[in-house]
């Protein structure tokens, strides 16, 4: 059955970094694109990035364009989003989610979730 | 980028209602319009793509309809899992992908 596990957040200070990834099982991860979203505390959810299953179309949110990177390794079945500069308006969980529509916009399994908290 | 807002913000139903809710974009989008439920302290769930397609497993008394700018997700007869929260979101002009500020639904 297809799988999503995020890893990675935690505590973080304005202005560090923090590395999230999204560990895929149970499909063809090099067919599909991959979406990172998340959801502040008590809030909606926003979209943060999308990546084609090659690498080769990334999207970014303008709340995070110059900041976030998104990646993947078709290889390892991992998709990756390596947060720098990281705001208080950050915290958020964040959910990878797999594309059902090869645009990047439709999102048919999402993982648990990891909790990012940006805080002195 | 292309504004979602739903309607109401909050409701309150019983179990065996017909519930209705409705999602308005700002500018219109054919039918690229999904639909997803969420309960507390987990992942959002795909109930409806493309404005009126059901996503695999999803029960029948969920349904989507509308086109261009006004679109409803409708639950023929709710259930007591169904109690949650829903969001729409528009997948037409992208990016940026953007979703409704959700409608809670509550127990009445």
């Amino acid at each position: 059955q297809v799988q999503l596990v995020e890893s990675g957040g935690g505590l973080v200070k304005p202005g560090g970094s923090l590395r999230l990834s999204c560990a895929a099982s149970g499909f063809t991860f090099s067919d599909y694109y991959m979406s990172w979203i998340r959801q502040a505390p008590g809030k909606g959810l926003e979209w943060v990035s999308y990546i084609s299953s090659s690498g080769s179309t990334i999207y970014y949110a303008d709340s995070v364009k110059g900041r976030f990177t998104i990646s993947r390794d078709n290889a390892k079945n991992s998709l990756y989003l390596q947060m720098n500069s990281l705001r208080a308006e950050d915290t958020a969980v964040y959910y990878c989610a797999r594309d059902l529509s090869a645009t990047g916009t439709t999102y048919d399994y999402w993982g648990q979730g990891t909790l990012v908290t940006v805080s002195s | 980028d292309i504004q979602m807002t739903q309607s109401p913000s909050s409701l309150s139903a019983s179990v065996g209602d017909r519930v209705t809710i409705t999602c308005r974009a700002s500018q219109s989008i054919s039918s690229y319009l999904n639909w997803y439920q969420q309960k507390p302290g987990k992942a959002p769930k795909l109930l409806i793509y493309a404005a009126s397609s059901l996503q695999s497993g999803v029960p029948s008394r969920f349904s989507g309809s509308g086109s261009g700018t006004d679109f409803t997700l409708t639950i023929s007869s709710l259930q007591p899992e169904d109690f949650a929260t829903y969001y729409c979101q528009q997948s037409y002009s992208t990016p940026p992908v953007t979703f409704g500020q959700g409608t809670r639904l509550e127990i009445k």
